[in-house]
């Protein structure tokens, strides 16, 4: 069962666009959700969370953008970059036990020069 | 921040062999857990190391197939046992500081022939 479901499953966008990547969730427990970024040969790392008390956060060019009531959240990356063209994984985790993340099945973006 | 570093990176092994997998956190984390990753896939959690007790395994992965140490709050192996070709994969390290906030090493990729 697929807890997190994330699209699109690729992304290309032109230099200087925004790119937006989707997740929605099922688990009403889930009260953390991360995204993470992941370079071909490294493992994923730590891009921005959320939590649900909050509606957007911001940091720098990343935005989380969460609706509770819609059980969805977003990922909005301004002025994309080359550098940026990587898979990007949202997840989240439980309010108990031992919060391991759950993961959606990854967005690929490319981002052209 | 935590640094997690694994070894070895990669591994070419023969079917029926075993091969541990080692993680050190440059510093203290409250969780550490074991993922696998399909090339091009999203991420599986394995199991939960607990430092000084049994692993914590997901449906689908046993103990005796996957043996997880925890000797102390930075350091973790993970052993894949009597391999076979669909074992082929990438295994990460996560260790998690605070609440929430986890952190990925860089994956071990194992090849199984």
């Amino acid at each position: 069962q697929q807890q997190v479901k994330q699209s699109p499953q690729s992304l290309i966008v032109q230099k200087g666009g925004i790119s937006i990547i989707n997740c929605a969730y099922e688990n009403t427990a889930f009260d953390y959700f991360p995204w993470y970024q992941q370079f071909p040969g490294k493992g994923p790392a730590l891009l921005i969370a959320i939590r649900p008390d909050v509606s957007e956060k911001k940091e720098g060019r990343f935005t989380i953008s969460f609706n509770k009531s819609a059980k969805q959240f977003s990922l909005h990356i301004m002025d994309s970059q080359p550098g940026d063209s990587a898979t990007y994984f949202c997840a989240a985790s439980r309010d108990t036990g031992r919060r391991a993340l759950t993961f959606g099945s990854g967005t690929r973006l490319q981002v052209q020069p | 921040s935590a640094v997690i570093s694994q070894k070895p990176s990669r591994d070419i092994c023969q079917r029926g062999t075993s091969l541990t997998i080692q993680c050190q956190v440059d510093s203290q984390v409250t969780m550490m857990f074991w993922y696998r990753q399909q090339p091009g896939q999203s991420l599986t959690l394995i199991a939960t190391a607990n430092q000084g007790s049994e692993a914590t395994y997901e449906s689908g992965f046993v103990i005796d197939k996957f043996p997880i140490s925890r000797p102390n709050l930075t350091f973790s192996t993970l052993t894949v046992s009597n391999m076979s070709p669909e074992d082929s994969s990438i295994y990460l390290c996560s260790g998690r500081q605070g609440i929430d906030t986890q952190y990925f090493g860089p994956g071990t990729r194992l090849t199984v022939l």
